[in-house]
């Protein structure tokens, strides 16, 4: 089944506490992203990458990094969490190139930051 | 000011009725546009991209005015199953950076 896979789901931490969210796609898609979403403000993207090795800032990178070594793998690691990095994280990936593809989320993963 | 603006709602309407969201952007360099579903707590989902000539997937239209910078998305013949978020979406950029407006709450009524 093609999917974009993230782990863990839900996550409670305390502040300064080094975290990594996993998120895995089998669908060969050269295009990953993380983006964040709190009530009011909608999805934010923070970190994206056009393929491997390859990252760059999206809008709300701060306090985040992200890594991409393999194709189907972009781990999103908090280094120092704070409690306004309490939100709800999706991973979402698609295709490149010419032409409108759809990009496929990950299930989300719940963190609160305490 | 946000570069895709939604009226938030929330918009309640019985069984069977149309309903119309609308959104604007901002970015006249934005290239696509989508309306996304997402339920409760749950990841989004396409429901469908725009055309600026229009187009249907069922009880579901979308319009796009380039002019304007305007997205509506229209549903016909409402169902219960169609009570989520809509989110109206725009990709710009060499990066395929998509931008989401906050989301339209729609809850159908028995």
């Amino acid at each position: 089944e093609a999917q974009v896979t993230q782990n863990p789901r839900y996550l409670i931490t305390v502040t300064g506490k080094k975290l990594t969210v996993t998120c895995s796609q089998n669908m060969n898609h050269e295009y990953m992203s993380w983006y964040r979403q709190d009530p009011g403000l909608g999805l934010r993207q923070i970190y994206y990458s056009m393929n491997v090795e390859v990252t760059d800032k999206g809008d709300v990178p701060e306090g985040y990094k992200v890594s991409r070594k393999e194709k189907r793998n972009f781990p999103l690691i908090l280094e120092s969490p704070s409690p306004n990095q309490t939100s709800l994280y999706f991973c979402a990936s698609s295709f490149t190139g010419t032409g409108s593809y759809e990009q496929y989320f990950g299930p989300g993963t719940r963190l609160t930051v305490t | 000011r946000k570069e895709v603006e939604q009226d938030p709602g929330p918009f309640n309407v019985p069984e069977g009725a149309t309903v119309a969201f609308n959104c604007t952007y901002s970015n006249s360099a934005s290239q696509s546009f989508f309306w996304y579903r997402q339920d409760c707590r749950k990841e989004p989902k396409l429901l469908m991209s725009v055309y600026s000539s229009g187009n249907e997937d069922g009880r579901f239209t979308a319009q796009l005015n380039r002019a304007s910078q305007y997205i509506s998305l229209l549903i016909r013949d409402s169902k219960l199953s169609d009570s989520a978020t809509y989110l109206c979406v725009a990709l710009s950029g060499s990066a395929r950076q998509l931008t989401f407006g906050s989301g339209t709450q729609l809850t159908v009524l028995p």
